[in-house]
């Protein structure tokens, strides 16, 4: 059974950074291509960004309100995902959730509980 | 990117009636070499994450009730509840997976 599980969320002074991670167990995560999701409290999904696997060469894609402060890595000896917040805003108050899904070649959806982060003077 | 509108915001549906909601995407997110529709649907229920409901715009997540089904090609598509179980009561989200920055619609809440 897959598992992913967030850490790292809380609270933040605007400008300040966060690092979250995201345990995986259960899948192949060198092989697999990550993905940040996130949502504001009472609000919809944002999708965040993504980090193919290594050997997919990988490559990082982010949504716009978070290009240039947001990096995602990983670290496949550790079966960990990470989101580095930096410059963070009011705005980005929200519960981030690590999520996995491959295509191919069966489709495949698995997501963690969640991480809240609070960015707030 | 691609804008994901889903219509309407908000739905209320008698227990055993059906339920229907629109997602329209700002290009096509249709593709020619496999002939799919790269598109989901998710159904979140407060305090949990999204869980899939519907893939390639019309193919039934395992385990999911056929009640719930998806219609739909390019730029126009439509999930469907045949008829609504209480258990049904949530926000429902349509997501693109077309091109590399990946988008979800607005989202809509069913209410019985």
């Amino acid at each position: 059974e897959v598992q992913l599980v967030e850490s790292g969320g809380g609270l933040v002074k605007p400008g300040g950074s966060l690092r979250l991670s995201c345990a995986a167990s259960g899948l192949t995560f060198s092989h697999a291509w990550m993905i940040w999701v996130r949502q504001a409290p009472g609000k919809g999904l944002e999708w965040v960004g993504r980090i193919k696997s290594d050997t997919d060469g990988g490559t990082t894609d982010y949504a716009a309100p978070v290009r240039g402060r947001f990096t995602i890595s990983r670290d496949d000896s550790k079966n960990t995902l990470y989101l580095q917040m930096n410059s963070l805003k009011t705005e980005d108050t929200a519960v981030y959730y690590c999520h996995f899904t491959s295509h191919a070649p069966v489709f495949i959806d698995y997501w963690g509980q969640g991480a809240l982060v609070t960015v707030s003077s | 990117d691609i804008v994901m509108i889903q219509s309407p915001d908000s739905l209320a549906v008698s227990l055993g009636e059906r339920a229907t909601i629109n997602c329209k995407s700002t290009q096509s997110v249709f593709y020619n070499t496999d002939n799919k529709n790269y598109l989901a649907w998710y159904q979140q229920k407060p305090g949990q994450p999204p869980k899939l409901l519907l893939y390639w715009a019309s193919t039934r997540e395992s385990g999911v009730p056929d009640r719930f089904s998806g219609s739909g090609s390019g730029t126009d598509f439509t999930l469907t509840i045949s008829s609504l179980q209480a258990e049904d009561v949530a926000v429902y989200y349509c997501q693109q997976y077309y091109t590399t920055q990946w988008t979800f619609g607005q989202g809509t809440k069913l209410e019985i």
